[in-house]
C-alpha cells in the first residue's frame, strides 16, 4: 500500500516561489517505475495535471505550466518534490501529490495525497 | 493542451442509468486506450473509478462502466443510488506523454 504526504512551508507571497515536497512510503521513488506525480485543484474548479517525474529522472510537464514548474526527487529521501516559480493569486490551490499507475505511463492514478491548500497572498 | 470536454452537470433518479461523456481529440481520447475516471466528493481526495478505458479498481461497484467511441469516451452509472452524488473527472494520455483532465461533471440524484 503506498502513501504519499504533501507538506510545505505555508503561504506564499506572490512574485515568490511555491515549494512542496511528497514523501513516499510504500513505494520506491528510485525503482519501482512509478510516475511521480502533482496535481492541483483551484477552490471551487476541476483537477489540473501539473507533471510528473518518471523513476530513472525524467520529467514531463503540463504544457500551460512548463516555463514555470520543476519536478524533482531526491531517491535517498523517498521523496518528490515541486517549485512553482513568479507565482500569482492564481496559482492559489489544493495540490496533491500522487503515484501514476507504472504500467500505463502514468495514465491513471491509483494513490493520492491527502492535499494541501497553498495561498498565495501578500 | 486542451482540457477535455466533460458536461458541466447531469442528474438521474435512483435506480436509472446516467451517461457523462468526456471528448478529446485524437492525440488524446482518440489515440489511447488509456482514458480514466475519478469520483469525488467536496473536500475529499479523488477516488479511481475506471482506468484504460473500461477497466475497474478492485473493490469498485459494477455499477460503473466505461467505454469509448472515436474521440469521445463515457462512463455509465446503472442503479443509481443517492452515494453516488458527487463530481467526476475524466482523464486521458496524450501524445506528449501527459495527461490532461476534463473539466468535471456534478452529478445529482434527484
Amino acid at each position: 500500500q503506498v502513501q504519499l504526504q504533501e507538506s510545505g512551508p505555508g503561504p506564499v507571497k506572490p512574485s515568490q516561489t511555491l515549494s512542496l515536497t511528497c514523501s513516499v512510503s510504500g513505494g520506491s521513488i528510485g525503482s519501482d517505475g512509478s510516475y511521480w506525480t502533482w496535481i492541483r485543484q483551484h477552490p471551487g474548479k476541476g483537477l489540473e495535471w501539473i507533471g510528473y517525474i518518471y523513476y530513472r529522472g525524467a520529467t514531463y510537464y503540463n504544457p500551460s505550466l512548463k516555463s514555470r514548474v520543476t519536478i524533482s526527487q531526491d531517491s535517498s529521501k523517498n521523496q518528490f518534490s515541486l517549485k512553482v516559480r513568479s507565482v500569482t493569486a492564481a496559482d492559489t490551490a489544493v495540490y496533491y501529490c500522487a503515484r501514476g499507475d507504472p504500467y500505463t505511463s502514468g495514465s491513471h492514478i491509483d494513490y493520492w495525497g491527502q492535499g494541501t491548500l497553498v495561498t498565495v497572498s501578500s | 493542451q486542451s482540457a477535455l470536454t466533460q458536461p458541466a452537470s447531469v442528474s438521474g433518479s435512483p435506480g436509472q442509468s446516467i451517461t457523462i461523456s468526456c471528448t478529446g481529440t485524437s492525440s488524446d481520447v482518440g489515440g489511447y486506450n488509456y482514458v480514466s475516471w475519478y469520483q469525488q466528493y467536496p473536500g475529499k481526495v479523488p477516488k479511481l473509478m475506471i482506468y484504460d478505458v473500461s477497466e475497474r479498481p478492485s473493490g469498485v461497484s459494477h455499477r460503473f462502466s466505461g467505454s469509448k467511441s472515436g474521440n469521445t469516451a463515457s462512463l455509465t452509472i446503472s442503479g443509481l443510488q443517492a452515494e453516488d452524488e458527487a463530481d467526476y473527472y475524466c482523464s486521458s494520455y496524450t501524445s506528449s506523454a501527459t495527461v490532461v483532465f476534463g473539466g468535471g461533471t456534478k452529478l445529482t440524484v434527484l
